[in-house]
């Protein structure tokens, strides 16, 4: 398994809806869909936001969700606030843990 | 609530070893399994290899194995992650995170421990 790839940025306005994808090969994701997202904002520990690919652990907002198509995974950040400002980090497992490089949301 | 608290930050030589361990309360220690996951400055997050406490054997990175040790203390609830033959390039924020197993999601992660390789 090699990195995943994400986009580097992306930005949008409060309340808008924005979408992260994660893309690898059909090896790093595996017959399941073992996919994570992660929320760090600077200087803290990352946070758990999405796995199994769409199940929110609970506390977290629904105007998050997750998908899966093919060898792409999708975060969807739905009504912007500032808060989402931070990096998110996709990941998978199939034999170990893979990371995507990161993304970082820039809310303007 | 569960907790991963990690042990302090360190500053080594090149070529030295650095020893970090992470100690869970708040839940069944043995019933997860501990990963350790490094982020460069300003990089991505970076899995370094993870131990299930009830059985002996770590699974490690291929870019880590020969380099990195995690050993799992069930009677303290600690886990431990040594990385030896440090290198300027291994300076970095060092996680523990607790996997759930079912989802192979890191629920919980430890606040982090800076360590900076430097002559």
């Amino acid at each position: 398994q090699s990195a995943l790839t994400q986009p580097a940025s992306v930005s949008g306005s409060p309340g808008q809806s924005i979408t992260i994808s994660c893309t690898g090969t059909s090896s790093d994701f595996g017959n399941y869909n073992l996919v994570s997202w992660y929320q760090q904002h600077p200087g803290k520990a990352p946070k758990l936001i999405m796995y199994e690919g769409s199940n929110r652990p609970s506390g977290v907002s629904n105007r998050f969700s997750g998908s899966k198509s093919g060898n792409t995974a999708s975060l969807t950040i739905s009504g912007l606030q500032a808060e989402d400002e931070a990096d998110y980090f996709c990941s998978s497992y199939v034999r170990s843990t893979v990371f995507g490089g990161g993304t970082k949301l820039t809310v303007l | 609530q569960v907790q991963l608290v990690q042990s302090g930050a360190e500053v080594k030589k090149p070529g030295s070893s650095v020893k970090v361990s992470c100690q869970a309360s708040g839940g069944t220690f043995s019933n997860y399994a501990i990963s350790w996951v490094r982020q460069a400055p300003g990089q991505g997050l970076e899995w370094m290899g993870g131990i299930m406490p009830i059985f002996p054997t770590a699974n490690y990175a291929q870019k880590f194995q020969g380099r990195v040790t995690i050993i799992a203390d069930k009677s303290t609830s600690t886990a431990y992650m040594e990385l030896s033959s440090l290198r300027s390039d291994d300076t970095a924020v060092y996680y523990c995170a607790r996997m759930v197993v079912g989802t192979r999601a890191f629920d919980y992660w430890g606040q982090g421990t800076l360590v900076t390789v430097s002559s």
